[in-house]
């Protein structure tokens, strides 16, 4: 039992690539959550998904995109790097008899050169 | 509009001395709060929640008190242990929403000292 999967667990990129933050979780919950943590802002909600098939957005999704084809897998993507998203991203999820808390991944940390 | 305060950045104490992080909130639609410990290098963990519908909640050496009227919480951790260093996140769930939207505050880094 993994619990929250994130890779890669390190990126660099170049303004204007594009990329994909993986997120898979084993705990068949129905609810998933992507956060990124900036130094001295705390984490702030960028999207999520209460199902499969079904995403929103939260505080600052620009810039972002998700899908949600499975229950396992919400993947993050960026459209056009900037240096704006050098940040930690976490994914997290809830649901099920823990629906009091989240579950968190070990973080990706991305750097936007 | 930062909803979730945590106005102390860091805070440092010595073991088995009482160590206490504040919180604080605006929004009043604000039903349920959670504390979350986080080391360097890995995600936040859960540690202990409080419903708006109660003033205290205890778990071992952890207690989380709720003052509503002055939109104020607090985490008590008592005897503390230099495992207990970390960054300490308050979070906040709005009324008739889920967990899958919490705001956070800024967190404070919490140093207990052998």
């Amino acid at each position: 039992n993994a619990g929250v999967t994130q890779t890669p667990k390190f990126q660099v990129l170049k303004t204007g690539q594009s990329m994909t933050l993986q997120c898979a979780q084993d705990m068949n919950h129905e609810y998933m959550s992507w956060y990124r943590q900036d130094p001295g802002m705390g984490l702030r909600l960028i999207h999520y998904s209460v199902g499969a098939g079904i995403t929103d957005q939260g505080e600052v999704p620009n810039g972002y995109n998700v899908s949600r084809s499975t229950t396992e897998d919400f993947p993050l993507r960026l459209l056009s790097a900037a240096p704006s998203q050098t940040s930690v991203y976490f994914c997290a999820t809830t649901g099920g008899l823990s629906y009091n808390e989240q579950f968190f991944g070990p973080g990706t940390r991305l750097t936007v050169l | 509009d930062q909803q979730v305060k945590q106005n102390s950045p860091s805070l440092s104490v010595q073991e088995g001395r009482i160590s206490i992080l504040n919180c604080d909130y605006t929004n009043s639609m604000f039903d349920y709060f959670l504390w979350y410990k986080k080391y360097p290098a890995e995600g936040p963990t859960f540690l202990i929640s409080i419903s708006s519908i109660k003033d205290k909640n205890e778990d071992g050496r952890f207690t989380v008190f709720l003052n509503k009227s002055a939109k104020h919480l607090s985490l008590h951790i008592v005897p503390s242990q230099p495992g207990d260093s970390a960054v300490y996140f308050c979070a906040a769930r709005h009324s008739g929403g889920s967990n899958y939207k919490l705001t956070f505050g800024k967190g404070t880094l919490l140093t207990v000292n052998p």
